[in-house]
């Protein structure tokens, strides 16, 4: 069975330019996660998903920062203009509703690099 | 609110000693815990998680973790250190179900043969 999927798994890009990072979730689940993980910050919670509705995007940086999920397999974590201090690992994670027997699922994450 | 904090940044044992990963937990409702294990440039993989059930919680590779309310803990503990185990650890709350995962900064375990 698959896992969560991301793509790219590295990208290294120019201050300034549009970064678009992809997830495909696990299939079946219905809640979706973005994380951003950093030396200084450690593991943050940017936003996440139900049904495709973000539900809370309070994590979410700063207006360069915006997700999507069109489908229930798919969803997407872009910043336009990125900057040096958006360098990070980018973890998606996916999960079915809450409950005792769930579990989040993690991808192997993006590494992003922003010279 | 709810927040974690992970003792120690780094962790170092010899190979066949015990581990002992501390987490502290803050929460205003009953939680939901979490250890998370990061090999080198990989996602997190779920260890174990204590649901309100046992606490005393088992899980995999040999890792086991205990909820003590009156502590406010949840320290994973394996019993004899395997060099496979070098890897970061991550404790995770969440309270009123898995909606929000709030991670401590995580530990770093070294095991030396």
């Amino acid at each position: 069975d698959a896992g969560v999927i991301q793509s790219p798994r590295h990208e290294v890009t120019e201050m300034g330019q549009e970064v678009t990072l992809r997830c495909k979730p696990i299939s079946g689940h219905d809640y979706l996660f973005w994380y951003r993980q950093t030396m200084m910050r450690g593991l943050e919670l940017l936003i996440y998903f139900n049904n495709n509705v973000p539900i809370d995007d309070s994590g979410m940086p700063e207006d360069r920062f915006s997700a999507k999920m069109p489908n229930a397999s798919f969803s997407t974590l872009k910043i336009q203009p990125s900057e040096p201090r958006d360098s990070a690992v980018y973890f998606c994670a996916s999960s079915f509703p809450p409950g005792q027997r769930n579990t989040i699922y993690f991808g192997e994450g993006s590494w992003l690099t922003v010279v | 609110a709810q927040s974690v904090t992970q003792l120690g940044s780094h962790v170092s044992v010899s190979e066949g000693a015990l581990v002992l990963l501390r987490c502290n937990y803050s929460s205003s409702v009953p939680p939901y815990l979490f250890w998370y294990v990061q090999y080198p440039n990989q996602g997190l993989q779920l260890l174990l998680k204590y649901t309100s059930a046992a606490t005393l919680v088992k899980g995999i590779n040999g890792f086991e973790a205990e909820f003590k309310k009156s502590e406010t803990s949840f320290h994973l503990t394996k019993p004899s250190a395997h060099m496979s185990d070098a890897a970061e650890y991550f404790c995770a709350v969440s309270a009123g179900g898995y909606n929000k995962l709030i991670f401590g900064a995580g530990t770093r375990l070294a095991v030396h043969p």
